[in-house]
C-alpha cells in the first residue's frame, strides 16, 4: 500500500524556517517525481515544488523560489521540503504528492502537514 | 502559466441528479493531460478522472470526464450522498502545474 507521511509542521514566527519531511513507503520511491502542493485555510490548491527521481532537477512557484529547497534521499525514501524566510501568507497545510514521470496525475497524496506563521 | 477557471463556483443538487462541472484553460493543454481531484473536509484531494476522460483505480463509473484543448467537463451521472464535496482540475502537461479554483457541490 502506498504511503505517503509528511511531518515538521508547526508555529513558526515570521522570518523563521521549518524543514518538513516526507516518508514514503509501498512503492519505489526513487522511480518517481514527487511533488509539495499546499492550501490556505478555507482556499484551494496551490503546487509549490518538485523534483525529479533522482533529484537532477527541481522547480518552484514564483511565490517560494529563493526561499524554499526541495530535496530527496532516495536511500532513506524520504522527501523534504526546507523553508526559509517564512511569511504569513505562506500558513497552509503542506501535502506530500506522488508523480509518475513528470508528466502524470498527482495519484497519491499524504495526510498534509499544518504550517502556522504568525508572530 | 495556464490559468484555470472553474465554473460555478458552487452547484446545489439533490442526490440522484447529475452534476455538470466545467474548467477552462488560458491555453490549450498539452496532450489534454488535465486531471480531476475531489477533497472532502479534512482530508487530503483524491485522484478521480485523468488524461482527460480516464478513471483512477476504485472510481465508480458515475463519475465520467471530457474535453479537449481548453474546455474540460467533469460530469457525476447521479449524485450519492458521499459524492458532495469540492472538486478541482489540474493541467499536468507544463510547468508550472496548475489548479482551478474548485467547485463545491453541496446538497440542496
Amino acid at each position: 500500500e502506498v504511503q505517503l507521511v509528511e511531518s515538521g509542521g508547526g508555529l513558526v514566527q515570521p522570518g523563521g524556517s521549518l524543514r518538513l519531511s516526507c516518508a514514503a513507503s509501498g512503492f519505489t520511491f526513487s522511480s518517481y517525481w514527487m511533488h509539495w502542493v499546499r492550501q490556505a485555510p478555507g482556499k484551494g490548491l496551490v503546487w509549490v515544488s518538485h523534483v525529479k527521481s533522482d533529484g537532477s532537477s527541481t522547480g518552484y512557484a514564483d511565490s517560494v523560489k529563493g526561499r524554499f529547497t526541495i530535496s530527496r534521499d532516495n536511500a532513506k525514501n524520504t522527501l523534504f521540503l526546507q523553508m526559509n524566510s517564512l511569511r504569513a501568507e505562506d500558513t497552509a497545510v503542506y501535502y506530500c504528492v506522488r508523480d509518475d514521470i513528470g508528466l502524470s496525475p498527482f495519484d497519491y497524496w499524504g495526510q498534509g502537514t499544518l504550517v502556522t506563521v504568525s508572530s | 502559466e495556464i490559468v484555470l477557471t472553474q465554473s460555478p463556483g458552487t452547484l446545489s443538487l439533490s442526490p440522484g441528479e447529475r452534476a455538470t462541472l466545467s474548467c477552462r484553460a488560458s491555453q490549450s493543454v498539452t496532450s489534454n493531460y488535465l486531471a480531476w481531484y475531489q477533497q472532502k473536509p479534512g482530508q487530503a484531494p483524491r485522484l478521480l478522472i485523468y488524461g482527460p476522460s480516464s478513471r483512477a483505480t476504485g472510481i465508480p463509473d458515475r463519475f465520467s470526464g471530457s474535453g479537449s484543448g481548453t474546455d474540460f467537463t467533469l460530469t457525476i451521472s447521479r449524485l450519492e450522498p458521499e459524492d458532495f464535496a469540492v472538486y478541482y482540475c489540474q493541467q499536468y502537461g507544463s510547468s508550472p502545474w496548475t489548479f482551478g479554483q474548485g467547485t463545491k457541490v453541496e446538497i440542496k
